[in-house]
């Protein structure tokens, strides 16, 4: 079965500090695993992905998010937040549902930047 | 880059009544399309995926006779929630893929919509 989970609910940093959002995943198979940003009131947005190519996968905004299969990790990374990352943030995993490819999308974790 | 568009973006409407929600891939033909709905502080729930020209695919739980989906171009997909009531109160969420292009899996998602019963 295929599941994710985001260890944090919430995540408050100081801004220039790092930034550390934890996903773990479930999957029968070899998965593609996704992290997107939503912001208030705006579209959902891709901000990288891995789908079995390099385990350091590099993204938009400075974010980076290392595949650790021995782990089932997916931690997404930033060295220096900014006020304007915060936002909700969701780690998705996608497998194969039948004739199509679904995406199942972890609780969300709440970013906020302190000044 | 891809872009999928909503609307509208807020409706509110009585109890009873009907809402159509329209999702359109603007800059590329979608074959296949999905409906999300987010409760607040919560993840994303798929409610079904459209595929244009054929009936659309309900997720356990979803009741297809309440929310009609049609995908009758590839650039447009309808989400029709009938008989509304204030449980239906949500964001509701389109995307779409561009199997054309060099990520074929990937999801281009729209802005949302707000629906408010009353």
């Amino acid at each position: 079965a295929q599941s994710v989970t985001q260890l944090d609910s919430h995540v408050s940093v100081s801004e220039g500090t790092p930034v550390l959002l934890r996903c773990n995943y479930s999957s029968s198979y070899s998965p593609s695993l996704f992290w997107y940003v939503q912001h208030p009131n705006k579209g959902l947005q891709l901000l990288l992905k891995y789908t079995s190519a390099a385990t350091l996968v590099k993204g938009i905004n400075g974010f980076e998010a290392e595949f650790k299969k021995s782990e089932t990790s997916f931690h997404l990374t930033k060295p220096s937040a900014h006020m304007s990352d915060a936002a909700e943030y969701f780690c998705v995993v996608s497998f194969r549902g039948g004739n199509n490819r679904k995406l199942i999308w972890g609780l969300g974790t709440s970013l906020a930047v302190n000044p | 880059g891809a872009v999928v568009s909503q609307h509208p973006s807020r409706v509110i409407c009585k109890s009873g009544t009907s809402v159509k929600i329209e999702c359109r891939s603007l800059d590329f033909q979608a074959t296949t399309m999905f409906w999300y709905r987010q409760f607040p502080k919560k993840s994303l729930m798929l409610m079904a995926t459209s595929n244009e020209g054929s009936k659309a695919t309900y997720e356990q739980g979803v009741e297809k006779d309440k929310f009609l989906i049609n995908h009758a171009s590839l650039t447009l997909s309808t989400l029709t929630v009938t008989s509304a009531h204030p449980e239906d109160s949500s964001f509701y969420i389109c995307s779409a893929r561009d199997y054309t292009s060099q990520s074929p899996y990937e999801q281009y998602f729209g802005p949302g919509t707000r629906l408010t019963v009353t």
